[in-house]
C-alpha cells in the first residue's frame, strides 16, 4: 500500500492562473480531507469528500476555491484565479469507511504552491 | 465550534528532562483527542489517541474534561523526539479533525 499520494509535490503558478492538485487515497479508504497550512500556521481544514459527495466544506473560501472526489479517479483540490495569499501546503488525508474509522487520518506528503 | 490552541509554538528542552506540551480545547460536547506528529522530513502521523489510553514512544495524554485539556507528556525526553507535535480534535464520529497551531520540540542532547 503506497498510502496517500499527491501531486504535484510543488507547483508554481503566476497570478490569475489556475491550480489543480490531486489526491489518490489509500486503498480501500472511501474519504479524503482537504488541509492547508499557510507559513508558519497549523493545518486548516478546508474539506471533507467522499466519493462523489461533499460531506463538510465548511472551511473553504466561498470564491474560487473547489474540491471534487469522482466514482473515478484521484480526488481535486482546485484554485481558479490564484493570489499570492494563495501559497501554501496543501495537504490531504485519507480515512476508511466510517464504520471503521477510528479518527486516524493518513497524510500525504503535501502539495506546495507558490503563486508569483 | 471546535477550537484546538496549543499555546507554546516553541519548545526545547534537554535530553533526558521531562517534556510536556500543552493543548487545551473548546467544544460543548464529548470530544476525540488525538496527539499527531511529524518528524522531518516525513508525513504527519497519528502518535496517539485518548480513547485508546496507549504510551506511545514514552509519550501519554490524559483528557482533563475539567480543565478541557489534554496535554502530551514524556518523563524522559530523547533527541529522536525532536519534532512537529499537533494535538487535535475531532467532534463526532465521522466528523473533521481539527488541529492545533502545533509545537515544534526540539531535544537538546
Amino acid at each position: 500500500n503506497a498510502g496517500v499520494m499527491q501531486n504535484p509535490r510543488h507547483l508554481v503558478r503566476r497570478r490569475g492562473q489556475e491550480a489543480r492538485l490531486r489526491c489518490s487515497p489509500m486503498k480501500g479508504h472511501s474519504h479524503v480531507y482537504w488541509y492547508r497550512q499557510l507559513p508558519e500556521e497549523g493545518l486548516k481544514f478546508m474539506v471533507y469528500l467522499q466519493k462523489e459527495n461533499i460531506i463538510d466544506e465548511s472551511g473553504m473560501p466561498k470564491e474560487r476555491f473547489s474540491a471534487e472526489f469522482p466514482k473515478e479517479g484521484p480526488s481535486i483540490l482546485r484554485i481558479q484565479q490564484v493570489v499570492r495569499g494563495d501559497s501554501a501546503a496543501y495537504f490531504c488525508a485519507s480515512s476508511p469507511l466510517l464504520q471503521e474509522n477510528t479518527g486516524e487520518l493518513f497524510f500525504g506528503e503535501g502539495s506546495r504552491l507558490t503563486v508569483l | 465550534a471546535q477550537r484546538v490552541t496549543q499555546p507554546e509554538k516553541l519548545l526545547s528542552v534537554f535530553k533526558g528532562a521531562p517534556v510536556e506540551l500543552k493543548c487545551n480545547y473548546s467544544y460543548s460536547g464529548s470530544p476525540e483527542l488525538f496527539w499527531y506528529v511529524q518528524y522531518s522530513r516525513q508525513r504527519l502521523q497519528l502518535l496517539l489517541r485518548h480513547i485508546s489510553r496507549e504510551s506511545i514512544k514514552g509519550f501519554t495524554a490524559d483528557l482533563n474534561k475539567g480543565e478541557t485539556s489534554f496535554h502530551l507528556k514524556k518523563p524522559f525526553a530523547q533527541e529522536e523526539d525532536s519534532a512537529m507535535y499537533y494535538c487535535a480534535l475531532r467532534g463526532t464520529s465521522g466528523s473533521r479533525l481539527t488541529f492545533g497551531e502545533g509545537t515544534q520540540l526540539t531535544v537538546n542532547p
